[in-house]
């Protein structure tokens, strides 16, 4: 079945390091991509997303590529800041069903 | 993107006792899901709340123990039944539909402390 795969955290990085957060998925068809971002005690947040393969999602200064051929979809971020700390949650939808499959999840900790 | 809202934000309750958790949208959505979210964990789809229908759920979760109401194309329940401590979690729900159909748009979520 169809799975996300990202890197385990934590990630420690000083402020404005560059951030990179690895995610593969494995889908039959051509699933749409998402990245979602969950501060402390709150909700999910969806962060960016792509549809297609070589769609670029971008937000709040981060970027993910929809990577068919590799089927990667990498968030970056040039410079992190303490406000970035969260974990994010790399995720997809396959197929017709609409269900959202997520990765793990990771802990990405910004140091001033 | 639409509006959602959870109650309650959080609780505290008895082993063996009940809680319905409400999801609030301020517009109509064509679809509602609910997912939990164990302490240091992902998530996992616990259903798909269905409009005047049966909810339709994953692997692994059933009726008797989370009962799901949705009377309406904007308001849903969640009852995690017969609590123990291995329920604590928070409990989200999440819309799809509309314009943009693939993505799902998440409420607050509720934090449930079962002692």
């Amino acid at each position: 079945g169809d799975s996300v795969t990202q890197m385990e955290g934590p990630v420690t990085l000083s402020e404005e390091a560059f951030l990179t957060i690895n995610c593969t998925y494995t889908a039959t068809g051509y699933p749409s991509l998402f990245w979602y971002v969950q501060y402390p005690g709150e909700g999910l947040q969806l962060l960016l997303k792509a549809t297609k393969a070589d769609d670029k999602g971008s937000n709040k200064g981060f970027e993910a590529t929809y990577r068919k051929e590799t089927t990667s979809f990498h968030l970056e971020k040039g410079s992190v800041q303490v406000s970035d700390s969260a974990v994010y949650f790399c995720a997809l939808i396959g197929g017709a069903t609409n269900k959202l499959i997520f990765g793990t999840g990771t802990l990405l900790a910004v140091q001033p | 993107s639409a509006v959602i809202s959870q109650k309650p934000s959080r609780d505290i309750c008895q082993r063996g006792t009940s809680l319905t958790i409400q999801c609030q949208v301020d517009s109509q959505v064509t679809m509602m899901f609910w997912y939990r979210q164990q302490p240091g964990q992902s998530l996992t789809l616990i259903a798909t709340a269905n409009q005047g229908s049966e909810a339709t759920y994953e692997s692994g979760f059933v009726i008797d123990k989370f009962p799901i109401s949705r009377p309406n194309l904007t308001f849903s329940t969640l009852t995690v039944s017969n609590m123990s401590p291995e329920d604590s979690s928070i409990y989200l729900c999440s819309v799809a539909g509309g314009s943009s159909y693939n993505e799902q748009f998440f409420g607050p979520g509720t934090r449930l402390t079962v002692l």
